[in-house]
């Protein structure tokens, strides 16, 4: 069975500063991966996936990720954080032809002036 | 193009007692799903539908959750009695599909359930 572990239950960064979300996934066979944001009180929106096209994808909101097979990695990362991106990020993983998620525990990032 | 509705928004109950949850998918979606979001932890998948049929429901408390799509639309799920595990979010989702990966899912507001 697939999983992922994100590393860090909470990231505090200064407005303007790298954001830099971890995750690593665990999986038999080749991954789907993918990151999704929660804003309060806010169903999932999705950020960005990778489905074994080019390992940098680039996603909404100013984000990206890069898949590194070597290091099971899939860390999501911003250049330059502002306000609007304090929420909670999720990574997930589904196997391919298959699209049930499995999700991490989530990262909350705050945001500082 | 309008979202993934689901209603209410919040609810209390007492434990022991029972709880339904509506869900209405985007319009031409095929598959749906239910997810129990605890405070703290990543969406967990209940149940999957695709059109009126059960896909995957090995993650759902049968002896006190059930769920249904009658007309493959709408859907409710319902807890039957409830316990104060159950106070979680419960979020709904829904694709076009559900194999290949151009099938993403899009995830209503949720409902919030506080079981005291």
């Amino acid at each position: 069975a697939q999983s992922v572990t994100q590393l860090g239950s909470h990231v505090s960064v200064s407005e303007g500063a790298l954001v830099l979300l971890r995750c690593n996934y665990s999986s038999s066979v080749p991954p789907y991966l993918f990151w999704y944001v929660q804003y309060p009180n806010q169903g999932l929106q999705l950020l960005l996936k990778y489905t074994s096209a080019a390992t940098l994808v680039k996603g909404i909101n100013g984000f990206e990720a890069e898949f590194k097979k070597s290091e099971t990695s899939f860390h999501l990362t911003k250049p330059s954080a502002h306000m609007s991106d304090a929420a909670e990020y999720f990574c997930a993983v589904s196997i391919s032809n298959d699209y049930k998620l499995s999700f991490g525990a989530g990262t909350t990032v705050t945001v500082r002036a | 193009e309008a979202g993934v509705a689901q209603s209410p928004r919040y609810k209390i109950i007492e434990k022991r007692q029972s709880v339904a949850f509506w869900c209405n998918p985007i319009s031409g979606h095929a598959t749906l799903y239910w997810y129990q979001q605890i405070l703290g932890q990543g969406p967990k998948l209940l149940i999957q539908f695709q059109n009126n049929g059960v896909v995957d429901d090995s993650q759902l408390p049968k002896d006190r959750f059930s769920a249904e799509r009658l007309k493959g639309v709408d859907s409710t799920l319902k807890i039957q009695p409830a316990k104060l595990e159950d106070s979680a979010v419960y979020l709904c989702a829904s694709s076009l599909g559900y194999r290949g990966s151009s099938y993403e899912q899009y995830f209503g507001p949720g409902t919030r359930l506080t079981v005291t």
